[in-house]
């Protein structure tokens, strides 16, 4: 059974970067199959998708991408987000998911989420 | 304003059929396929229907989904208790170089 767990400061100042990591478990973050993916959910809205990582590299919303950086460490089967320049409006809870590369929106295993509040 | 549409609430009482819809475009539903997710209060999002119309392991019959043109739906039957949740569809656009959307969601009620 596959496990995510996400990770990082909850609480943040404007202007700061924020950083969160997920850690994996019961499944390689190296597999040719699969996308890892972060995504966020401000208070009383639909999901966004922010961006995926998968061995071939990374791609983001490009609503995001001049903020955004999406790593791994493969060492600790684990894969991180972060964020530059924060507002108000990127408090959301964050979670981490894994998707097929076939079908990047069919995300079948979550993390719990992590709420990440930004205040000013 | 979501580009994936779809009614901000629905409600049944137990034993009834509801269907939600979402509506897209040619460059996210007319192309590729849909997703739909269930979400219960303080819980992620977890997977209902995959590839228009297909049920992950574990999910019940009594929810299907189908797609046509640039609209998807997701029908419920029997409606039970432990059915009212969030429900949003999802769907890859390829507008602004390629993302991933959802849509804004519709809060289901059980009477």
């Amino acid at each position: 059974q596959v496990h995510l767990q996400e990770s990082g400061p909850g609480l943040l100042k404007a202007s700061q970067t924020l950083s969160l990591t997920c850690t994996v478990s019961g499944g390689s973050i190296s597999s040719a199959v699969y996308y890892w993916n972060w995504i966020r959910q401000s208070p009383g809205k639909g999901p966004e998708w922010i961006g995926y990582m998968s061995d071939r590299g990374a791609y983001y919303n490009p609503s995001l991408e001049s903020r955004i950086t999406i790593s791994t460490d493969t060492s600790k089967n684990q894969f991180s987000l972060k964020l530059s320049s924060v507002t108000a409006a990127d408090t959301a809870v964050y979670y981490c998911a894994r998707s097929p590369k076939w079908e990047v929106l069919r995300l079948d295993y979550w993390g719990q989420g992590t709420l990440v509040t930004v205040y000013s | 304003q979501s580009v994936l549409t779809q009614p901000p609430s629905a409600s049944g009482t137990p034993g009834q059929r509801v269907t939600i819809s979402c509506s897209g475009s040619a460059s996210n539903v007319g192309v590729y396929t849909v997703n739909w997710y269930q979400q219960r209060p303080g819980t992620a999002p977890k997977l209902l229907i995959y590839s228009n119309d297909q049920r992950p392991s574990g999910v019940p019959d009594r929810f299907s989904g189908s797609k046509s043109g640039t609209s998807a739906s997701l029908v419920i039957g029997g409606l039970q208790s432990e059915d009212e949740a969030d429900y949003y569809c999802a769907a890859w656009d390829d507008s602004l170089k390629g993302r991933g959307l959802f849509g804004g969601g519709t809060k289901l009620t059980v009477l």
